[in-house]
């Protein structure tokens, strides 16, 4: 089946750096997604991509849609403990399958 | 935000119970999905309904049984479980079935003894 290669798996840092995650796939995809999940609830969509080149901003994130259709990355900038959780990026096509990453586990020390 | 709500949020069953998961959707979306979380382990999608009619059955074992009454309403009913069948289960929904924008809640932690 498709797969996702999302990294880094884990990321431990101070309050106050930028953080930068990506995923890629050998395959295309039409849309890319990128969720944030806390411990015990389900995924928050926090930004979706649409066509390759787009840039897009929510707030201090910032994830971009690689030119190849085959990548796409998430940057966080000056990071707060509220940022803690896992992150998890997705990959539609034409229909209603997405494929999703196994997830990069962000810790923000205070 | 209560776009999607799961209940129960927690469930633990023996491998001989029955027992049902629901999901209600308040967003006006017209698909819905029931997704498997386990530990290191991409999201794995389950069932798809569309308009209540059941499009994607991505090879589950029959001991998972959903039911779509209503565009609003789903569920996953459950017998004879087993342990590896422990995991996070999550609802989702959508627009339409072509749009991948997928809306979750919060999910039901199960744990089969």
């Amino acid at each position: 089946g498709q797969q996702l290669n999302q990294s880094p798996q884990s990321m431990f840092i101070q309050e106050g750096e930028d953080v930068s995650m990506n995923c890629t796939s050998s395959s295309i995809f039409n849309t890319w997604l990128w969720y944030k999940q806390d411990p015990g609830e389900g995924p928050v969509l926090l930004i979706a991509l649409y066509k390759a080149g787009e840039l897009t901003s929510n707030g201090r994130l910032t994830a971009q849609f690689g030119i190849t259709r085959k990548d796409s990355f998430l940057n966080i900038s000056a990071s707060i403990p509220s940022d803690v959780g896992i992150y998890f990026c997705a990959g539609g096509r034409s229909n209603y399958k997405l494929t999703f990453g196994k997830g990069t586990l962000l810790t923000v020390n205070p | 935000e209560t776009g999607v709500t799961q209940t129960p949020r927690h469930l633990v069953m023996g491998m001989t119970n029955k027992k049902s998961l629901k999901c209600e959707q308040h967003l006006g979306h017209n698909a819905m999905y029931w997704y498997k979380q386990s530990a290191k382990k991409p999201l794995e999608l389950m069932f798809v309904y569309s308009l209540e009619e059941r499009v994607e059955n991505n090879s589950v074992p029959s001991r998972f049984s959903p039911e779509c009454p209503n565009s609003s309403h789903l569920f996953l009913h459950l017998h004879t479980l087993q342990p590896e069948d422990s995991a996070l289960y999550l609802c989702a929904s959508s627009q339409d079935r072509g749009n991948t924008e997928a809306f979750f809640g919060q999910g039901t932690r199960l744990t089969v003894v």
